[in-house]
């Protein structure tokens, strides 16, 4: 069964306009999650965490939210650049805290036009 | 600082043959994970080795077995290969429960 979901295969946006990739989650034992970026022919890249303990947690451009009544998490891109052209996933940790063993999910496919 | 690294990067085996990936993880990392990506999915979470001991396992059969080195490098040996074992096999090490730094991967290709 799959845990972790990114129901949304693509998704295309214009430039610095604002990304919104979304992720739903079933296991309510679930601490941490991650979102991880990867170019073709490169391994994911790690971006952002949040712990269950937050709503939300910002860097830079990118701000992940977490809803933990739902089982849902989203992470925004603001503003969106081309070079953010990628796949994404989101990622979460069973235990208490990130254990590294990470449960991802299928991945949504970003294109920013410029 | 060498980041994590794969060897090799492409790989072709028949069925039923035996197959072993590496991985040097980064500079200081003691923490080493194995995932395999199938096409158009997610990494699926094969299992971890934690100062050369294995820390947990994901639903894969004992045919997957892994090894971790005094150095932290690690492997991962398939055996009696099967042609849905063809996919992309990542290796990412952290330093304990910190972040984790994905290599490029290693793509398996089984006919």
């Amino acid at each position: 069964d799959q845990q972790v979901k990114q129901n949304s295969p693509s998704l295309s946006v214009q430039e610095g306009r604002i990304s919104i990739l979304n992720c739903d989650y079933t296991n309510s034992m679930f601490d941490y999650f991650l979102w991880y970026k990867k170019y073709p022919a490169e391994g994911p890249t790690f971006l952002i965490s949040i712990s269950s303990i937050k709503d939300k947690n910002e860097d830079g451009r990118f701000t992940v939210f977490l809803n933990k009544s739902a089982k849902h998490l989203s992470l925004h891109i603001v503003p969106s650049q081309p070079g953010d052209s990628a796949v994404y996933f989101c990622a979460a940790t069973p235990g208490s805290g990130n254990t590294g063993k990470l449960i991802f999910g299928q991945g949504t496919t970003l294109q920013v036009k410029p | 600082e060498t980041g994590v690294t794969q060897s090799p990067t492409h790989l072709i085996k028949t069925r039923g043959q035996q197959v072993t990936l590496r991985c040097s993880s980064q500079s200081g990392h003691n923490t080493v994970s194995w995932y395999q990506q199938a096409l158009g999915q997610g990494p699926q979470f094969i299992f971890q080795y934690y100062r050369e001991e294995e820390n947990g396992r994901g639903n894969f059969p004992p045919r997957f077995s892994g090894l971790q080195f005094p150095n932290y490098s690690s492997e991962l040996n398939v055996n009696a290969l099967e042609l849905d074992d063809s996919a992309l096999y990542l290796c990412a090490s952290s330093l304990g429960r910190s972040i984790q730094y994905f290599g490029a991967g290693t793509r398996l290709s089984v006919l």
